[in-house]
């Protein structure tokens, strides 16, 4: 079956260290991948997706993800954290034969920014 | 802001009221989609619309019912709610087909309150 896992709940990360958001999936063939947030009473906004070539991608708001295929993971990444990512984040796949509509969400990783 | 809005934002209604949802994307889309946050869950797809046609519905009970009267609005009429269907409903719209891989852009949602 498909799925996505974000395997932590809750990230915890201070002000100015790097951050990771990790997200692994289970698709057939190959897969796109993305990345949303969501702040506080707001829906959720597209970051980046991974569709084909560089397995590093850049997104919106200094983010990056890195696709690995042996790993089937595709972490979110940012250098230098601010307490304004403080959010849930929230990873989805399809598998390239797949609709739009049939993305398999992630249950969401709360990030907190701490000054 | 996105280009998708939902009004009302927050609605709370008894289990024998009949209430609407109503979404409008300003962006050109060909596809719409209602989704049901709920804490710590996946985003569960409720329903999908492509050029105006349902494309899917997950097994959702009947007492949720779409209406998609041109590709720029979409509605969720609700009666008869039980608690447990107090949530965030999320509306969605994307471009679906080729060529690209489209991504979805969110309303803010309404928080539904069933008492």
């Amino acid at each position: 079956a498909q799925s996505v896992a974000q395997p932590e709940d809750q990230v915890n990360v201070a002000e100015g260290n790097p951050l990771t958001v990790k997200c692994t999936y289970s698709v057939s063939g190959n897969p796109y991948l993305f990345w949303y947030v969501q702040y506080p009473n707001r829906g959720l906004q597209f970051l980046l997706k991974y569709i084909t070539g560089d397995n590093l991608v850049k997104g919106s708001y200094g983010f990056e993800a890195e696709f690995n295929k042996s790993q089937t993971s595709f972490h979110l990444k940012k250098p230098s954290a601010l307490v304004s990512d403080s959010a849930l984040y929230f990873c989805a796949v399809r598998g390239r034969m797949d609709s739009n509509y049939q993305l398999i969400w992630g249950a969401g990783t709360k990030l907190i920014i701490k000054p | 802001e996105t280009g998708v809005t939902q009004t009302p934002r927050h609605l709370v209604m008894g289990m024998t009221n009949k209430k609407s949802l109503k979404c409008e994307q300003h962006l050109g889309h060909n596809a719409m989609y209602w989704y049901k946050q709920s804490a710590k869950k996946p985003l569960e797809l409720m329903f999908v619309y492509s050029l105006e046609e349902r494309v899917e519905n997950n097994s959702v009970p009947s007492r949720f019912s779409p209406e998609c009267p041109n590709s720029s609005h979409l509605f969720l009429h609700l009666h008869t709610l039980q608690p447990e269907d107090s949530a965030l409903y999320l509306c969605a719209s994307s471009q679906e087909g080729p060529p690209g891989v489209w991504e979805q852009y969110f309303g803010p949602g309404t928080r539904l309150t069933v008492t």
